[in-house]
């Protein structure tokens, strides 16, 4: 069983629709959560970070971090064609060095 | 900031054959990742350096992967020999010390390698 599970998509939605994209993992210890945003042919970049449980808002995103579950969300409120990309997640613990990714969930928002 | 600086871009080379990837961290960043990307495994993290010194190197496929990091500012990859199974997308990274400030990560654009 992998450290972190995520579905590899890809996920299709219209233009304006409300996006919620889904980590589990099995190890305790992460403290440290994370998402990615990766456009073809470049590399990841950060888009939301986290430390232990709750909310966090950016602008359209919010994650969401329930260790009780070991399950993170990313949700994506008017969801834009420019948001196609796929989406890591990540985490770790108190060892940051050690960043384990989800194989990323592939978003693809339709005009 | 130019931001981590990878090259080659891409790469195409024949089974056997020797592959260096090289890597520019971030001025001022004090640890250096190599990670492998496929669609298969997603990102893997190959090894990691800390003030130039390998820490971990467990993600290190076999002894045909070799990494270092002789100064601050340059790191390398080497596979020798390449085989077609190494086909993937191998990025670098660095990190600023300032992690628990919300500074994470910061990935070069990485370099597409095909083994033929």
């Amino acid at each position: 069983q992998k450290e972190v599970e995520q579905d590899p998509g890809p996920l299709s939605v219209p233009e304006g629709a409300i996006v919620s994209l889904n980590c589990t993992y099995s190890n305790s210890a992460f403290q440290y959560f994370m998402w990615y945003r990766q456009y073809s042919r470049k590399g990841p970049e950060l888009l939301m970070y986290t430390y232990s449980s709750g909310n966090k808002e950016d602008g359209r995103f919010t994650a969401q971090v329930d260790k009780s579950s070991k399950y993170i969300s990313l949700f994506i409120r008017d969801s834009q064609p420019s948001d196609s990309a796929t989406y890591l997640c990540a985490m770790t613990g108190t060892g940051f060095q050690k960043l384990v990714f989800g194989t990323g969930t592939r978003l693809l928002v339709s005009p | 900031d130019a931001g981590v600086i990878q090259s080659p871009r891409h790469e195409v080379t024949e089974m056997g054959q020797e592959v260096t990837l090289r890597c520019k961290p971030i001025s001022g960043h004090n640890s250096l990742f190599w990670y492998r990307q496929t669609m298969m495994r997603g990102l893997e993290l190959l090894i990691y350096f800390n003030n130039n010194v390998p820490i971990d190197d467990s993600g290190m496929p076999e002894d045909r992967f070799s990494a270092k990091m002789p100064n601050a500012s340059f790191s390398t990859l080497k596979i020798q020999p390449s085989e077609p199974r190494d086909s993937a997308v191998y990025f670098c990274a660095s990190i600023s010390p300032a992690v628990l400030s919300g500074n994470t990560i910061y990935f070069g654009e990485g370099s597409w390698l095909t083994v033929v």
